[in-house]
This record gives C-alpha cells, sequence and structure tokens, in this order.
C-alpha cells in the first residue's frame, strides 16, 4: 500500500499568517491527491482534489500544489475558522490511504 | 442536494457482527462509486471499502477477511458488515461519494455523512 507522510503533526500560527502543510507519498501518486479539513465534532470537507482544484464552495485562501510524491496544502491567510486538521489522501489505484493528519491551532 | 445518513446499533458486543447503513437522500446510488472510512477516537481516518454501482468492490487490505461491502438499490442505500469485532473496531463510521469525472483516472470524495459512532464493549 502506498504511505502517506503529512507534516509537521501540529502547528500554531496566528490569525492573517501564511500556513503550509506538506504530505509526501511512499511512491509516485500523479496527481491523485486529495485535501480535506475535519473541524472538531464533524465529518472531514473535501477542500482541494487532483493536487489542486479548488472544490465548490471553499475559500480562495485554500490552495494546492504539487505532483509526483510531494504535496502542499496552504492558507493564504489564516482565519479563526480555519482550526481544523487536516488530512492528505491518495486514489492512485485501487486502495486508499491517508495521511495521519495535521492539527491546526490558532495563537 | 445529495444527503448521506449512517445508522447503526451503536453497541456491539467483541465476536459479533456489525452491520452498517447509508441512506443516500436528494440523489441516486446508480452512477457513482461509494465508500465507507472510519475512525477511532483521537485518531486519524481509515478507508476501509469501496463499491461501484455495477457492483466492484476494493477493500482494505488489513480488513478484507471480516467485511463487506454491498448496495440496496431500491432503497437508495449502501450498506457495510463487518465480522468479529474487537475494542480496535470502536470508532465513527462515515459513508461517502466518491467523485470521479469522466475521462479521468482520479477520484475524490465530495460527499460525507455526519458519521455514526460503534462502540465494542461487553
Amino acid at each position: 500500500d502506498i504511505q502517506m507522510t503529512q507534516s509537521p503533526a501540529s502547528l500554531s500560527a496566528s490569525v492573517g499568517d501564511r500556513v503550509s502543510i506538506t504530505c509526501r507519498a511512499s511512491q509516485t501518486i500523479i496527481t491523485y491527491l486529495n485535501w480535506y479539513q475535519q473541524k472538531p465534532g464533524e465529518a472531514p470537507k473535501l477542500l482541494i482534489y487532483a493536487a489542486s482544484n479548488l472544490q465548490s464552495g471553499v475559500p480562495s485562501r485554500f490552495s494546492g500544489s504539487g505532483s509526483g510524491t510531494d504535496f502542499t496544502l496552504t492558507i493564504s491567510s489564516l482565519q479563526r475558522e480555519d482550526l481544523a486538521t487536516y488530512y492528505c489522501q491518495q486514489s492512485y489505484g485501487s486502495s486508499i490511504t491517508f495521511g495521519q493528519g495535521t492539527r491546526l491551532d490558532i495563537k | 442536494q445529495v444527503q448521506l445518513q449512517e445508522s447503526g446499533p451503536g453497541l456491539v458486543k467483541p465476536s459479533e457482527t456489525l452491520s452498517l447503513s447509508c441512506t443516500v437522500s436528494g440523489g441516486s446510488i446508480i452512477g457513482y462509486y461509494w465508500t465507507w472510512i472510519r475512525q477511532p477516537p483521537g485518531k486519524g481516518l481509515e478507508w476501509i471499502a469501496n463499491i461501484g454501482y455495477t457492483g466492484t468492490t476494493d477493500y482494505n487490505s488489513s480488513l478484507k477477511s471480516r467485511v463487506t461491502i454491498s448496495l440496496d438499490t431500491p432503497k437508495n442505500q449502501v450498506s457495510l458488515r463487518l465480522n468479529s469485532v474487537t475494542a480496535a473496531d470502536t470508532a465513527v463510521y462515515y459513508c461517502a461519494r466518491i467523485q470521479s469525472p469522466p475521462g479521468q483516472h482520479y477520484h475524490y470524495m465530495d460527499v460525507w455523512g455526519k458519521g455514526t459512532s460503534v462502540t465494542v464493549s461487553s
């Protein structure tokens, strides 16, 4: 199975900061990489699909980049409502795997 | 818009079989793939299984021997059965719709249910 490794495991940032979360795959997954946001007590929500495509209704401060094995989720100007855990997920092949998650706190 | 609602027993005894249902409203299960994901308390997301509307299935290799995913087209439901449960199967179980744009090989989970909590305990 393809392993997905996210970093950092947690981070704390201030409102207005630019925040980046990285995800590395154990083998190439081309651009078959999605990002989800999970707020406390809620189901995950799709943010970015196919590495860089913004899901409808998601604020434009969220963006994704990368290909092959290395990917990045960026929040251009952090807002209080962005407090959440973020997961990457690969959809290469028939087996799906998630990263371990990155917990984002607001200072 | 499409909404998903999971349902289950809440509490299951060790060694018993867990049965979950996901009812799809506002749209048809036909034409899509569907998936089950679980999340143990305080931990990350774990993929369990996928099923397509033609009945094609894929399973997490670590759970494959205990899991069955199925569709009930007349009821517009996706079901999951997990045999021989242990405390390690305690989790919130989510169903989600898989979106796969025509002509593309990538796919993503664009609609999720709120999840149903399952505790395995005697």
